[in-house]
């Protein structure tokens, strides 16, 4: 099984500033024959089921604002918040699809500060 | 528009079993790998187990942890997808999500509560 491991598993930013998210992965999620890594970040906010933000570790999904990007290829990816607003407290996690079974990271809670 | 609704969830004892539905609206679901995803009271997101369409076969996968006693349905006849839970245990409880795998995850139902307590 893939293990993904995320960090930090907490983060306080300033309304404005900047917010990084890790995420590594066991083994590569890179499939070498389409050179797509196979993974995805999902933001999850209390009580509501976790909303699609990014695909393919890079491509953002539609409607999502332009603020969050993602980055990395292989075996470490970063989600990346450039300007924080209020709207964004939640909690993150990355998931790969390169394998079954599927995993996710343990969640990234994000909070101001 | 997208939908799936899930339903089934309750109040379980120990050893006994629940079925799980999921009806899909506004996408072809006969085409379409569906899976569960659960998530325990405060906890993460647990991948249950998936089956591909008919075209390939409705081959289902399962975590480690549910392999043997969850088995995963489809009918598109009906649009709606099945998980049998049988012998449940106490660390099952968690809300049930439905959720199109595309191969990420999206869309996700609003998810049903199964509780396992005596």
């Amino acid at each position: 099984d893939i293990v993904m491991t995320q960090s930090p598993d907490s983060l306080a930013v300033s309304l404005g500033e900047r917010a990084t998210i890790n995420c590594k992965s066991s083994q590569s999620v890179l499939y070498s024959s389409n050179n797509n890594n196979f993974l995805a970040w999902y933001q999850q906010k209390p009580r509501q089921p976790p909303k699609l933000l990014i695909y393919w570790a890079s491509t953002r999904e539609s409607g999502v604002p332009d603020r969050f990007s993602g980055s990395g290829s292989g075996t470490d990816f970063t989600l990346t918040i450039s300007s924080l607003q209020a709207e964004d407290v939640a909690v993150y996690y990355c998931q790969q699809y390169y394998s079954t079974p599927r995993t996710f990271g343990q969640g990234t809670k994000l909070e101001i500060k | 528009e997208v939908q799936l609704v899930e339903s089934g969830g309750g109040l379980v004892k120990p050893g006994g079993s629940l079925r799980l539905s999921c009806a899909a609206s506004g996408f072809t679901f006969s085409h379409a790998w569906m899976s569960w995803v659960r998530q325990a009271p405060g906890k993460g997101l647990e991948w249950v187990g998936h089956i591909k369409s008919k075209g390939d076969a409705e081959t289902t996968d399962y975590a480690a942890p549910v392999k043997g006693r969850f088995t995963i349905s489809r009918d598109d006849s009906k649009n709606t997808l099945y998980l049998q839970m049988n012998s449940l245990k106490t660390e099952d409880t968690a809300v049930y999500y439905c959720v199109t795998e595309q191969p990420w995850f999206d869309p996700w139902g609003q998810g049903t509560l199964v509780t396992v307590s005596s």
